[in-house]
């Protein structure tokens, strides 16, 4: 059973630049969530995709932006990159979000950094 | 005001003792509730949901209280494996992590 993958693992872009990132949910799972995790905090929810909408969203600027294919899988797009835009970017897939939220599982992570 | 937040830590406990961690949440309309952990440099797993009535889980024991918007996690017996950051989350319209409580067992 194929858990939760991310692709890049690591990457390095420059101020001003825009960058994708992939996440392909877990076996079954239909909804994506993604997150940015700085040095020493805890995850900070961006947003949540469910049947190619995004259904939720957190405290993120316009700069941040998704999508989501019929197959579930699901893209994470990031404009005028900034500094402060490097971190660890969690995706997460689960089941039934209509009830409040089911258990999230997690992929590794692509780690961004902006220089 | 955080919409969730949990004892700062660092946590330095031998093996066998027992740790208490805790967390309060803001939003009283929140729906469900987790504990996660999480390695160095790793993603976070699951480590167990949290019910109003209260769960076990082996060593591990969670409490909510709703009235309170309180969470709780004991973990009894620690091992050296359980070194880890503890993360308390709370979802209401997306999951809302805390910071983390950082826990070191030490033989």
């Amino acid at each position: 059973d194929a858990g939760v993958t991310q692709s890049p693992t690591h990457l390095i872009k420059t101020r001003g630049q825009q960058v994708t990132l992939r996440c392909s949910p877990k076996s079954g799972h239909d909804t994506v969530s993604w997150y940015q995790q700085a040095l020493g905090q805890g995850p900070q929810f961006i947003f949540q995709y469910y049947e190619e909408e995004e259904r939720q969203r957190g405290n993120f600027p316009d700069r941040f932006s998704g999508h989501q294919f019929p197959n579930y899988s699901s893209e994470l797009n990031v404009n005028a990159l900034l500094l402060g835009d490097s971190a660890l970017y969690l995706c997460a897939s689960s089941l039934d979000p209509g009830a409040g939220g089911g258990e999230q599982y997690f992929g590794p992570g692509t780690r961004l950094t902006v220089t | 005001r955080k919409e969730v937040e949990q004892d700062p830590g660092p946590f330095n406990v031998p093996e066998g003792a027992t740790v208490a961690f805790n967390c309060t949440y803001s939003n009283s309309a929140s729906q469900s509730f987790f504990w996660y952990r999480q390695d160095c440099r790793k993603e976070p797993k699951l480590l167990m949901s949290v019910y109003s009535s209260g769960n076990e889980d082996g060593r591990f024991t969670a409490q909510l209280n709703r009235a309170s918007q309180y969470i709780s996690l004991l973990i009894r017996d620690s091992k050296l494996s359980d070194s880890a950051t503890y993360l308390c989350v709370v979802n209401k319209k997306g999951m809302r992590f805390g910071a983390g409580t950082r826990l070191t067992v030490k033989p």
